[in-house]
């Protein structure tokens, strides 16, 4: 089993629907959650960061962390063709240095 | 302008052949790491710095070195660089270990052939 995992899709959204983007992760001691973007041949950029079970919304992206599920998403409304992009899920397991990314969700929002 | 800054931005080597990517930033930050990229695996940590004179394995650091002799700089040292080397690599950045915003540089393309 991977230590992180994502559906690496394409997940296919119409403009200003939902995109629910899903992560799971192995090590049920991790502490810290990470929702990076990618636009495509560029460098990854921080969206948002969760530590504690429940919802933290930054305007239209909203993290859901669930630690008994082992399961963290990302929710954007209101999606925009600029959101189109690859999503990367990271966790740090134990306070330290160490970040395991996912392998990334592909969000393609459609016109 | 707050950045990461790495070099070079593209390179192409022979087997056996070391080199050294540099990655510098301008921002006092503590915590410094190395990425790798590859399609299908997304990306993996080759090592890390929580600070000056400390470094830690991340998941894939066998055939990289690295030194942090000063805050700014974090250079990744490939001793005989070998074609599964090849990849994309980032250098990252961030005030205090992984709990805090973390700046990319833009990416280093590596080929050994």
């Amino acid at each position: 089993q991977k230590e992180v995992e994502q559906n690496s899709g394409p997940l296919s959204v119409p403009e200003g629907a939902i995109a629910s983007l899903n992560c799971t992760y192995s090590d049920r001691g991790s502490q810290s959650f990470f929702w990076y973007r990618q636009y495509s041949g560029k460098s990854p950029e921080l969206i948002m960061f969760i530590y504690s079970n429940g919802d933290k919304e930054d305007g239209r992206f909203t993290a859901q962390l669930n630690k008994a599920s082992q399961y963290v998403s990302l929710l954007i409304r209101d999606s925009q063709p600029s959101d189109s992009a690859t999503y990367l899920c990271a966790v740090n397991p134990n306070q330290g240095g160490k970040l395991i990314f996912g392998q990334g969700t592909e969000l393609s929002v459609k016109p | 302008e707050a950045q990461v800054t790495q070099n070079p931005r593209y390179l192409i080597t022979v087997t056996g052949k070391k080199l050294t990517v540099t990655c510098s930033q301008n921002m006092n930050h503590e915590y410094m790491s190395w990425y790798r990229q590859d399609p299908g695996l997304g990306l993996r940590q080759i090592y890390y710095s929580m600070n000056v004179e400390v470094t830690d394995k991340g998941d894939v650091p066998e055939g990289y070195k690295v030194s942090r002799k000063e805050k700014r700089n974090f250079p990744l040292i490939l001793e005989s660089p070998s074609p599964n080397q090849t990849s994309l690599y980032f250098c990252a950045s961030s005030p205090t270990g992984t709990n805090t915003e973390a700046f990319f540089g833009q990416g280093t393309r590596l080929t050994v052939v």
